[in-house]
């Protein structure tokens, strides 16, 4: 079956530390990959996408197909980044599947 | 500018009364609506999607239904809610075309809470 695992549902990190937020997914396609982040009294919206090969605020995020992961990190943790954030996935058509989301949370 | 409206933002009402939850998008044609529930520990569930008037995918066997009379009008509905029907519910946009769909605009949500 498609699926999308964030196995973290809490997850603090000292400022300053690094942050790694962990995503698995099944699927035996080429999956498109993202993450989306709601800031609290925000809307859900989306942080990057792995075909961009981007980073956003710091963060950036592999694909690694072997491990079947998108893990998403960023090298030093900023207060700002305590939010919600979830990996979805793409299996190929019009709708994007959402893992069940991780808690950051940012310690001064 | 695109901009996504949901109402009401929140709601309280009694286990066997009827739902209609509405989301209107301003700024763009022909988008692809999406229906979710966000629920703590569960993620964000995909319950309905929409790719054009009158066409609607169900995901989720539940107590609730789906309707997109206008183009840029979806509705969540229940003829009688549940316990189980409390959440946060987000209404969601996206445009047409290859990975256009993969970014979705979510709207503010509202909170359902089922007595």
């Amino acid at each position: 079956a498609q699926r999308v695992t964030q196995p973290e549902k809490l997850l603090s990190v000292f400022k300053g530390a690094p942050v790694e937020l962990k995503c698995n997914y099944s699927y035996s396609g080429s999956p498109e990959l993202f993450w989306y982040v709601q800031y609290s009294r925000q809307r859900l919206q989306l942080l990057l996408r792995h075909i961009s090969r981007e980073s956003i605020k710091g963060f950036t995020a592999d694909l690694n197909k072997g491990e079947t992961s998108f893990h998403l990190k960023k090298p030093f943790a900023q207060e700002e980044d305590s939010a919600m954030y979830y990996c979805a996935l793409n299996f190929g058509n019009e709708k994007l599947t959402f893992g069940t989301g991780t808690r950051l949370t940012i310690i001064p | 500018s695109q901009t996504i409206h949901q109402w009401p933002a929140t709601l309280v009402q009694p286990v066997g009364s009827p739902l209609s939850l509405e989301c209107t998008v301003e700024g763009t044609s022909n988008p692809n609506l999406y229906w979710y529930r966000q629920a703590a520990g569960r993620g964000l569930q995909l319950l309905f999607y929409s790719v054009g008037i009158g066409q609607i995918s169900s995901e989720v066997p539940q107590n609730l239904s789906a309707s997109r009379p206008q183009d840029r009008q979806f509705i969540l509905s229940s003829k009688k809610l549940l316990l189980s029907d409390s959440g946060f519910y987000l209404c969601a946009w996206s445009s047409r075309g290859p990975r256009s769909y993969n970014e979705q605009f979510f709207g503010p949500g509202t909170r359902l809470t089922v007595l």
